[in-house]
């Protein structure tokens, strides 16, 4: 157990829709960083919060957004979802500069 | 920007022996980490071993060790009397250790590697 936890752990949705993947960071960590694995782009580094501010975005499309609240937890938002969105989200945690240790993943799967 | 290569989709090891998982990556870094994570079937992504690029020594985590090889931008995994709990997949990673510019400490990811462990 990393003590990184993520809800939910599977969510099935219809394209168009909106949905919110969760993620509560180990104790004391104030960086979280949520990535995408997919089958054809691999694991992808999508945004990262470091005390309630956004510190870095990497591949993650304008129709993503992500925000971090006062008690650390974070929650990634998915708009207008399509097909290629299916995919696993990962949220990672870690102090700073330090190790980052992974929740076990929301798979979503887009229909 | 950096990169990270795994030249082996696919290895095969028989239990109780030793493989050896290559990762190469391409950075004009001089200060940076470099991970090995496990992903098994369960789909959970656990860190194997951590290797800091100023420190020479090569990383040791029980049966798993790590020739780190600065010069040649190497990194690759050892994995000493293979068990059939070792089959996943494994992944390489680099985070850069100042924060500067667009690089926050995300990391970067090889594409992983396959083992299979066979009794």
């Amino acid at each position: 157990d990393s003590g990184v936890t993520q809800t939910p752990k599977h969510l099935i949705t219809a394209t168009g829709q909106r949905v919110t993947l969760r993620c509560s960071p180990r104790s004391g960590d104030l960086s979280v960083y949520w990535y995408q694995q997919s089958l054809d782009q691999g694991l992808q580094f999508l945004i990262q919060y470091y005390n309630g501010e956004e510190r870095a975005k990497g591949n993650i499309l304008e129709r993503f957004s992500a925000q971090q609240f006062p008690d650390l937890h974070s929650e990634l938002n998915l708009s207008s979802l399509e097909l290629g969105d299916s995919a696993l989200y990962f949220c990672a945690s870690s102090a700073n500069r330090g190790t980052q240790y992974f929740g076990p993943g929301t798979r979503l799967t887009v229909l | 920007a950096q990169t990270v290569t795994q030249s082996q989709p696919e290895m095969s090891v028989q239990e109780a022996e030793t493989v050896t998982l290559s990762c190469t990556y391409d950075t004009s870094e001089s200060d940076y980490y470099l991970f090995w994570y496990k992903q098994p079937p369960s789909r959970q992504m656990i860190l194997v071993i951590r290797q800091e690029a100023y420190k020479q020594q090569n990383a040791t985590e029980n049966r798993f060790s790590v020739n780190f090889q600065k010069a040649a931008k190497s990194f690759s995994l050892k994995i000493s009397d293979s068990q059939l709990g070792d089959a996943a997949m494994y992944f390489c990673a680099y985070r850069s250790y100042m924060n500067y510019g667009g690089s926050q400490g995300n990391l970067i990811f090889g594409k992983g590697t396959k083992l299979s462990v066979k009794p």
